[in-house]
């Protein structure tokens, strides 16, 4: 069975830098073609796209955030770490990792629960 | 980066309906286009991929079509389970995504 976890702090301050964990199993980052990505959602609103890291630990990030995400993989833990820089308020949202196969496809098939981030001082 | 227009924001529709939300691509994306559905509390869930591409265990009513910057969705009989946000989400060669804007729908 495939399920991915995310952890973190539930409240960080702003300037403050955040760091996520997904943790997955039932599969491997080793293998050709998995991937791992960060995408967030604001309270009430849309989707957005943050980063995602391959097998061959390529790392892709959104262009209008990159200059404040890091993502990065321990594969023998089984997890994906982000990290973001300079939180802001309108930072606050529900973090969610999910799956991408890029071997058959381009999306992403499995999601963690997600994690809401509050940005407040 | 290419940007995604995705609507109505929302929509009000009965049981039994036919239902459409459009997505429309600010270039050609070719197929290179998904749709999710999330549920009040819940990640989103696969429906369809590539554009047109039901996913394993998703019920045949509901359906993709399109290519290169005009995508559309469908659910051809609305079901009470149906009530959700629904997202486009394109990507691109290298490797960068973006979501529409989502789609609320909502029973009459």
């Amino acid at each position: 069975q495939v399920t991915l976890r995310e952890s973190g702090p539930a409240l960080v301050k702003p300037t403050q830098t955040l760091t996520l964990t997904c943790t997955f199993s039932g599969f491997s980052l080793s293998t050709s073609g998995m991937c791992v990505s960060w995408i967030r959602q604001p309270p009430g609103k849309a989707l957005e796209w943050l980063a995602l890291i391959d097998w061959d630990d390529d790392k892709y990030y959104s262009t209008s955030l990159k200059t404040r995400l890091t993502i990065s993989k321990d594969t023998s833990k089984n997890q994906v770490v982000l990290t973001m820089t300079n939180m802001d308020p309108v930072d606050t949202a529900t973090y969610y990792c999910a799956r991408m196969d890029a071997a058959t496809a381009w999306y992403f098939d499995l999601w963690g629960r997600g994690t809401l981030v509050t940005v407040s001082s | 980066d290419i940007q995604m227009t995705q609507s109505p924001s929302s929509l009000s529709a009965s049981v039994g309906d036919r239902v459409t939300i459009t997505c429309q691509a600010s270039q050609d994306i070719s197929n290179y286009l998904n749709w999710y559905q999330q549920k009040p509390g819940k990640a989103p869930k696969l429906l369809i991929y590539d554009a047109s591409n039901l996913e394993t265990g998703v019920p045949s009513r509901f359906s993709g079509s399109g290519s290169g910057t005009d995508f559309t969705f469908t659910i051809s009989s609305l079901q009470p389970e149906d009530i959700a946000t629904y997202y486009c989400q394109q990507y691109d060669n290298l490797l960068l995504f973006t979501f529409g804007q989502g789609t609320k729908l909502e029973i009459k």
